[in-house]
């Protein structure tokens, strides 16, 4: 079973519109973090924002927002007011301590195409 | 801050030729992650180690591949002999001990076998 699925490969959003891009999780371990990753052109990984399995809040890191919701298994993110520097891909991924191993799993990502 | 260092930034080379790249990890960071990247496979893990040791290194592909850590301060990962297919974005990445820490990468090295 996948441990992380984005179930988008592509979108396209118009410039200053808000975008949701999803992330589903598969795990048992109940110490986890969920991380969200961009992917520019250039190609170098940068890391957005991140949400502990433990969090009571969802995290915010300006234009970014986890949409937590653990039940669901769910971590999706939000770019608000999004720009045109937005486009590139986006990846989902979850770190578990998996029994004093750490895993760290990424998902297939999903490309984002911001429209002028 | 200097932040994860990964040389060289391109690679291109013939296939049987020894390949080796170089990671310096972002100081005071205990964890050490090489990964691959390319189209068809995403990213993969391919070996991490904690404080110089390696701890999991069920993604290396086969024994071509080979990743060291003789010190807090550097790592390498050796492909010998290298193949076409190995061809691919090599990224290390470095997190400081805790679970919740996101990982640093490194601008990533871009390798090409003919």
């Amino acid at each position: 079973a996948q441990k992380i699925t984005q179930t988008q490969p592509g979108m396209f959003v118009q410039e200053k519109e808000a975008v949701t891009l999803d992330c589903t999780y598969d795990t048992s371990d109940p110490s986890y973090g969920l991380f969200w990753y961009k992917q520019p052109s250039s190609g170098e990984m940068i890391f957005l924002i991140y949400q502990g399995s433990y969090d009571q809040q969802n995290a915010t890191e300006g234009r970014y927002s986890l949409n937590f919701q653990k039940a669901r298994k769910s971590a999706n993110l939000v770019i608000s007011a999004s720009q045109l520097g937005d486009s590139a891909m986006y990846f989902c991924a979850m770190r578990e301590e998996a029994g004093g191993n750490e895993k760290l799993t990424f998902g297939t990502g999903t490309r984002l195409t911001i429209i002028p | 801050d200097a932040g994860v260092i990964q040389s060289p930034r391109h690679e291109v080379t013939e296939m049987g030729q020894e390949v080796t790249l170089r990671c310096k990890p972002i100081s005071g960071h205990d964890y050490l992650f090489w990964y691959r990247q390319t189209m068809m496979r995403g990213l993969e893990l391919l070996i991490y180690f904690n404080n110089n040791v390696p701890i999991d290194d069920s993604g290396m592909p086969e024994d071509r591949f080979s990743a060291k850590m003789p010190n807090a301060s550097f790592s390498t990962l050796k492909i010998q002999p290298s193949e076409p297919r190995d061809s691919a974005v090599y990224f290390c990445a470095s997190s400081p001990t805790l679970i919740h820490q996101p990982q640093h990468f490194g601008d990533g090295t871009r390798l090409s076998i003919l």
